[in-house]
């Protein structure tokens, strides 16, 4: 039973570019959350995504991030116009339903240059 | 003030020591309390999940959570040197899921 995917694992971008994130759940499970992790800080939540629908978006910066969860596919998390300041691990975990453990992919590390 | 406090060391011991970890926190309403670990350029795993105060045990793991003191720890018992990583403690005041809010993790290192 494969965990979670993430890819690619690593990325690099110049400044301006679009930057597309993937994430493809655990087998069963259809609930995906995406964190952000900068060096020396833990795990901030971005979004929690059902199939189809955005349950909770708080943790995203109001511009330039986007994350969607289709009917059919993974789950991408866009950035446009990176920045700098967007360099870090993005994870991606997944759960069966909202109340059960979350398991993580290996993360997809982001370079801004 | 951060809702959770946690001292991101490092942390260096000899194989076979007791590693204590901890965590503090300013959210009375955590329930649910959890660690991971997370190894070098991976995603982190669950480790331990409890609920309320007490202790949970899993072979060399102890979780201990103290409530009225909003104080969290993960014991290692006879530490080898696999354990060497980051441990992140989390909690949330549902049942896990989205809010779950994360320390920032204490690297350990342990010795052969």
């Amino acid at each position: 039973n494969a965990g979670v995917m993430q890819n690619p694992r690593h990325l690099v971008r110049r400044r301006g570019q679009e930057a597309r994130l993937r994430c493809s759940p655990m087998k069963g499970h259809s609930h995906v959350y995406w964190y952000r992790q900068l060096p020396e800080e833990g795990l901030k939540f971005m979004v929690y995504l059902q199939k189809e629908n955005i349950i909770d978006e708080s943790g995203m910066p109001k511009e330039r991030f986007s994350a969607e969860f289709p009917k059919e596919g993974p789950s991408i998390l866009r950035i446009q116009q990176v920045v700098r300041g967007d360099s870090a691990a993005y994870f991606c975990a997944s759960s069966r339903a909202a109340q059960e453990t979350q398991y993580f992919g290996p993360g997809t590390r982001l370079l801004v240059l | 003030q951060k809702e959770v406090e946690q001292d991101p060391g490092p942390l260096s011991v000899p194989e076979g020591a007791i590693v204590s970890l901890n965590c503090t926190y300013s959210n009375s309403a955590f329930q649910y309390f959890m660690w991971y670990r997370q190894y070098s350029r991976k995603g982190p795993e669950l480790l331990m999940y409890t609920y309320s105060s007490g202790n949970k045990e899993d072979g060399r793991f102890t979780a201990q959570v103290d409530k009225s003191s909003k104080y969290i720890s993960l014991f290692i018992r006879d530490s080898q040197p696999s354990d060497s990583a980051t441990y992140l403690c989390a909690m949330s005041a549902d049942t896990g899921g989205f809010k779950t809010i994360f320390g920032a993790g204490t690297r350990l290192f342990v010795k052969a």
